[in-house]
């Protein structure tokens, strides 16, 4: 089965900063993807992000970026020039792409604080 | 897309009580899941059907949980017999299956269901 760990329970970052979020999973499989989905406090979840487990290229999404390293099994996310407005819980999370892909497996989250 | 809608979004009922939760999909999403989320954790997979089907359905659902998806269209969420244990936000999911594990889930915005 796969897991997937967040190891950060909680971060904090300066608004305009830089701030990393570290996710790190298990799986025997060479075919998945990976998100990161934000759940602001009482809203819905939304994707921030995905990656291809196939991909080399890092993905990207305006201030919100990857470092995916396959081998190492490791699936960070940056966010670049912080907003208060990034502030929420993050999630990382795992889909196998094999037979019918069902299920996202979660992490347990990285609840992040914007600072002015 | 109206987005997925969950109601009510609330509920407290006391133990041994039944309770339903309904979940809309965005129209035209063919797949739709069901996560159970408690305090502190990263949502948990409980089912999820393809159109009409009931295609997996996880350990955490105990036979005092049902799920339909008589139409293909909107689904239900039957805990029967409730426990103070199964006080958690229950997310409906839905997307568009199009053959890879890549396509987006969009997530509702949870029913909070709190046993007393």
């Amino acid at each position: 089965a796969q897991t997937v760990t967040q190891s950060q329970p909680e971060m904090s970052v300066q608004e305009a900063e830089t701030v990393t979020l570290s996710c790190t999973y298990d799986t025997s499989e060479s075919d998945y993807y990976l998100f990161w989905y934000k759940q602001p406090p009482s809203r819905q979840m939304i994707l921030v992000i995905r990656q291809e487990a196939y991909k080399q290229q890092n993905a990207t999404e305006n201030r919100f970026s990857v470092n995916f390293q396959k081998a190492a099994k490791s699936f960070s996310l940056k966010i670049s020039d912080s907003q208060l407005g990034d502030a929420a819980m993050y999630f990382c999370a795992y889909r196998s792409d094999t037979g019918t892909a069902s299920k996202l497996t979660f992490g347990t989250g990285t609840r992040l604080q914007v600072t002015l | 897309d109206t987005g997925v809608s969950q109601n009510p979004r609330h509920k407290i009922t006391k133990r041994g009580q039944n309770v339903t939760f309904r979940c809309d999909p965005i129209s035209e999403h063919n797949r739709l899941y069901w996560y159970r989320q408690t305090l502190g954790q990263g949502p948990e997979f409980l089912t999820y059907f393809q159109n009409e089907a009931q295609l997996e359905k996880s350990r955490l659902l105990s036979d005092r949980f049902s799920a339909e998806r008589p139409k293909g269209s909107f689904s239900t969420l039957e805990i029967q017999r409730t426990e103070q244990g199964d006080s958690a936000m229950y997310l409906c999911a839905s997307s568009r299956w199009v053959g890879r594990a890549g396509n987006t889930i969009y997530f509702g915005e949870g029913s909070w269901l709190t046993v007393v």
